[in-house]
């Protein structure tokens, strides 16, 4: 059983809606990570957040738009869309984001498809 | 540019032998590495990992081996299993930098099928 929560587990949606992804993990982890994961490739990483604030965004368009209500929960808002978004986005949690060598913790992800 | 490589698409070993999986990368500036294993419609787990001042580090059938000269990284499963059967993701990150803005990210290769056969 996976430690980190996603729902939903999958999504479809048209390219004028607004949904969003949400993530949630009890570990008492201090560092969460928004993942996007295409077919037959790796992981790529979208943004992550240390101590509920952003740290690092990989140049995500602003159709893509992170939230970190408290330190359990993760939201990805969702807004016009392309089909190109399409993918698997994965959650993941590690303990301190300030501390190394630790390893990331994953959800099984949403797989979201637009229309 | 591909930071960390996984040269080997597929693999495919008998139940009960040994099954390596290996991984290269290029950044000089990684310091602590990680397998994942990965089934279908589940988000990677992880397995074991190792940071750069170790060269082997041991868990139950895994065994991770790191060569820092050679930027060469493997895993190796001893006795594999038919439930082993599945995508194997090594990946990287510099930690050396706490805070900064490479920290804590994760580098993935590309990924290899393991098939384990009864």
């Amino acid at each position: 059983d996976t430690e980190v929560t996603q729902t939903p587990k999958h999504l479809v949606m048209g390219m004028t809606n607004k949904k969003s992804l949400k993530c949630e993990q009890h570990m008492g982890h201090r560092a969460m990570y928004w993942y996007k994961q295409k077919a037959k490739k790796p992981p790529e990483l979208m943004f992550v957040y240390s101590y509920e604030k952003l740290s690092i965004n990989e140049s995500v368009p602003s159709r893509f738009s992170p939230e970190c209500p408290n330190s359990s929960l993760l939201n990805l808002h969702l807004h016009a869309l392309q089909p190109e978004d399409s993918a698997l986005y994965l959650c993941a949690s590690s303990q301190d984001p300030y501390r190394g060598n630790q390893p990331q913790h994953f959800g099984d992800g949403t797989r979201l498809s637009i229309l | 540019d591909q930071q960390v490589k996984q040269n080997s698409p597929s693999l495919s070993v008998q139940e009960g032998r040994i099954s390596i999986l290996n991984c290269d990368y290029t950044n000089s500036m990684f310091d602590y590495f990680l397998w994942y294993k990965k089934y279908p419609a589940e988000g990677p787990t992880f397995l074991i990992s190792i940071s750069s001042i170790k060269d082997k580090n041991e868990d139950g059938r895994f065994t991770v081996f790191l060569n820092k000269s050679a930027k060469h990284l493997s895993l190796h499963i001893v006795p594999s299993q038919p439930g082993d059967s599945a995508v194997y993701f090594c990946a990287a990150s510099d930690d050396s930098n706490a805070g900064g803005t490479s920290y804590g990210k994760l580098t993935f290769g590309q990924g290899t099928i393991l098939t384990v056969h009864p």
